[in-house]
């Protein structure tokens, strides 16, 4: 049964600091990786997409993926408070419907 | 705002109870997923369609959930019999292709509380 790993189950950040979170599917036919970020009470909502090898980045988010090792990271420069919330990440193969999702990094940013 | 609507939000059921739950998938998705977000934030894919048809589920679906995308009405998740373990968010997601790279877009959930 494809898995989705993700690491660590949480971490605490200050303001203005680094977040570095982690992924890797035991699926070795994954084709693509996804990073959604749901605030508490809230529905997930898509953060970055990665498909290919390499580094992909939009703002002060950075996603990095090597698909030889079927792992993927995400990298929140310049963390703020509201960047506070459960980081999930998803994979897929492309022959396939269905989208498996970790269990999620908890980041809590203190101001 | 999520254009995928979830309803009731809220559900408090017994044990041995039915428990139905719908999902309005955001106009033009044909693709509907159905995902089961426990305590321990873990999510557990439970059925899939695309239109009317099922593309996949798991087998606990398949034994004690009734699920439903009729066309020109609400897709539907019933469970047949709620236990204490079905406890958790239910969140229906949509997406505009089923094999592609597109993106899920979930509505807000329904959280289920067996008592």
């Amino acid at each position: 049964q494809q898995k989705v790993q993700q690491s660590p189950e949480s971490l605490i950040v200050p303001e203005g600091g680094m977040a570095s979170l982690n992924c890797t599917s035991s699926d070795r036919n994954v084709d693509y990786f996804w990073w959604y970020r749901q605030h508490s009470g809230k529905s997930p909502k898509m953060l970055m997409s990665i498909f290919s090898n390499g580094e992909k980045e939009e703002g002060r988010f950075t996603v990095h993926l090597n698909k030889a090792s079927l792992h993927t990271s995400l990298h929140i420069r310049d963390s703020q408070p509201s960047d506070s919330a459960l980081y999930l990440c998803a994979a897929k193969r492309s022959n396939t419907n269905k989208v498996v999702f970790g269990t999620g990094t908890r980041l809590q940013v203190l101001p | 705002n999520s254009k995928v609507i979830q309803t009731p939000r809220y559900l408090v059921k017994g044990q041995g109870q039915k428990a139905k739950m719908r999902c309005i998938p955001e106009k033009g998705h044909p693709v509907v997923f159905w995902y089961q977000q426990n305590k321990n934030n873990e999510f557990k894919f439970l059925i899939n369609f695309q239109n009317q048809e099922v593309l996949q589920q798991i087998d606990m679906t398949e034994k004690r959930f009734s699920a439903e995308c009729p066309s020109n009405s609400p897709c539907s998740l019933e469970i047949q019999s709620s236990e204490a373990g079905d406890s958790a968010l239910y969140l229906c997601a949509s997406s505009s292709e089923g094999l592609s790279n597109e993106r899920l877009f979930f509505g807000h959930g329904t959280k289920l509380s067996v008592l």
